[in-house]
């Protein structure tokens, strides 16, 4: 059981290139969502996903698009790279659950660098 | 809506004495509470939720939060720092709202550092 996997760790871009982080579960669950964090701001949710096949926007979706075509993978994608999108990025999924209360679980992170 | 706000965005302790990180929310609704740490350059780890069985939630490494509804608190204690403590620690709180999505907010995170 690796829990929730990201890859890759380490990423650097140039302005206007596009990639895709990936985000692998295998627990089984059914939500999962983005999140970036930035310095002195915690973190905000990107995008998130209830199910294989729903997707939805969080606070901060310009420039980044997902989804979701199994329930173990949660690809990000950017479209552009701005170096506004200079981050760590993380990948959560939530065990939900009459036994569990909506515990995350996250992933190690992706650091991304745009120049 | 529902806010998180985390009182001290640095805190310095001596090993071996208490430690308090201070956590405020604000929710419409009954909401989950956790408090999560990240070590320099790792993931998030759980320390301890808030499942409304119990105010006062034990969790990892001795830590222990108690969630006072009339004060909308959920501050985070340990007796006895350690320098392994040393790191940022995050208060979640989470809203599970009718289109199926959860409402995280995260607070803005409190840096804590342990002096020998």
């Amino acid at each position: 059981n690796a829990g929730v996997t990201q890859t890759p760790k380490f990423q650097v871009l140039k302005t206007g290139q596009s990639m895709t982080l990936q985000c692998a579960q295998d627990m089984n669950h059914e939500y999962m969502s983005w999140y970036r964090q930035d310095p002195g701001m915690g973190l905000r949710l990107i995008h998130y996903s209830v199910g294989a096949g729903i997707t939805d926007q969080g606070e901060v979706p310009n420039g980044y698009n997902v989804s979701r075509s199994t329930t173990e993978d949660f690809p990000l994608r950017l479209l552009s790279a701005a170096p506004s999108q200079t981050s760590v990025y993380f990948c959560a999924s939530i065990a939900t659950g009459r036994r569990e209360v909506e515990t995350q679980y996250f992933g190690p992170g992706t650091r991304l660098l745009v120049l | 809506a529902q806010s998180v706000t985390q009182l001290d965005s640095h805190v310095s302790v001596s090993e071996g004495t208490p430690v308090l990180l201070r956590c405020n929310y604000s929710s419409s609704y009954s909401p989950s509470l956790f408090w999560y740490v990240q070590h320099p350059n790792k993931g998030l780890q759980l320390l301890l939720k808030y499942t409304s069985a119990a105010t006062l939630v034990k969790g990892i490494n001795g830590f222990e939060a108690e969630f006072k509804k009339s004060e909308t608190s959920f501050h985070l204690t340990k007796p006895s720092a350690h320098m392994s403590d040393a790191a940022e620690y995050f208060c979640v709180v989470s809203v599970p709202l009718y289109t199926g999505r959860r409402a995280l907010t995260f607070g803005s995170g409190t840096r804590l550092q342990v002096q020998p």
